[in-house]
C-alpha cells in the first residue's frame, strides 16, 4: 500500500479565514513533505519533516504554518491568505528521507484545490 | 535555473506512434523519479532508477538512467489516449545533506489524439 490520503479535496476560503489541511499516510515513512503547485508547473517545495521535526522551510510566508503532530499525520494551516495561494497544495512522504536511494521515493496524496477569494 | 532540463515540453501525437521524453542535467543524481499527472489530482510514481545504466520497464514504458546518472529518457511504445497526462522527472542530488530534496523537471504535456 503507498497510499497518501489529503482532506479536504477542495477548499474555498476568505482572506480572513483560518483552515487546515491534512495529509496523513499509514506505511511507516519517516519524512513528509509540502509542496504548492500552480497549474501546468511542477510542484514546489514547501516544508520537509523529517522524523517528525521541521527539516527544510522554503521561506514560506508565517501564513502557512506546517504541523507533524506524529509520524504519520502531516498538516498546513493557513492564515490571512492572499488570491495568489490559490494553487493545489500536495503532501508526499518518503520512506527514508536522505539515505539509500529507494527510501528517496516521494509518494504523493491526491492533493488539495485551494481558492482563495 | 532549472537543474534538471525536460524535454519537449509539449508533445501532441497520434495514437500507436512512439515518443521520447529526455530529462538531462549537469549533476549527478543518486536517484530519479518518473510521474505522471492528470489535471488536479497528484503526481502518480511511474519509477525510481538509482543504477548508472539502468533500464526498467513497465508494460509499454520503457525507463533508461544514464551511465554517468546525470540524465534519463521516458519512451513510451505505441501511445494510447489513456496516456495523456504531464509527465514530470524528479531527481535527488545528495543523501543526506540535501535531505528530502527532489529537484523537478518542468514537465511534458503529453496529449495521445484516438
Amino acid at each position: 500500500d503507498t497510499e497518501v490520503t489529503q482532506t479536504p479535496k477542495h477548499l474555498v476560503m476568505g482572506m480572513t479565514n483560518k483552515k487546515s489541511l491534512k495529509c496523513e499516510q499509514h506505511m511507516g515513512h519517516r519524512a513528509m513533505y509540502w509542496y504548492k503547485q500552480k497549474a501546468k508547473k511542477p510542484p514546489e517545495l514547501m516544508f520537509v519533516y523529517s522524523y517528525e521535526k521541521l527539516s527544510i522551510n522554503e521561506s514560506v510566508p508565517s501564513r502557512f504554518s506546517p504541523e507533524c503532530p506524529n509520524s504519520s499525520l502531516l498538516n498546513l494551516h493557513l492564515h490571512a491568505l492572499q488570491p495568489e495561494d490559490s494553487a493545489l497544495y500536495l503532501c508526499a512522504s518518503s520512506p527514508l528521507p536522505g539515505q539509500a536511494t529507494e527510501g528517496e521515493t516521494q509518494y504523493f496524496g491526491p492533493g488539495t484545490r485551494l481558492l482563495v477569494l | 535555473t532549472q537543474l534538471l532540463e525536460q524535454s519537449p515540453q509539449f508533445l501532441s501525437i497520434q495514437e500507436g506512434e512512439n515518443l521520447t521524453v529526455y530529462c538531462n542535467s549537469s549533476s549527478v543524481f543518486s536517484s530519479l523519479q518518473w510521474y505522471r499527472q492528470e489535471p488536479g489530482e497528484g503526481p502518480v510514481l511511474l519509477v525510481t532508477v538509482v543504477t548508472g545504466g539502468e533500464v526498467k520497464k513497465l508494460k509499454r514504458l520503457t525507463f533508461q538512467f544514464g551511465d554517468a546518472r546525470k540524465d534519463s529518457s521516458l519512451h513510451i511504445t505505441a501511445a494510447q489516449p489513456g496516456d495523456t497526462g504531464l509527465y514530470l522527472c524528479a531527481g535527488a542530488t545528495e543523501r543526506g545533506s540535501t535531505l528530502g530534496r527532489l529537484y523537478f523537471g518542468r514537465g511534458t504535456q503529453l496529449t495521445v489524439w484516438p
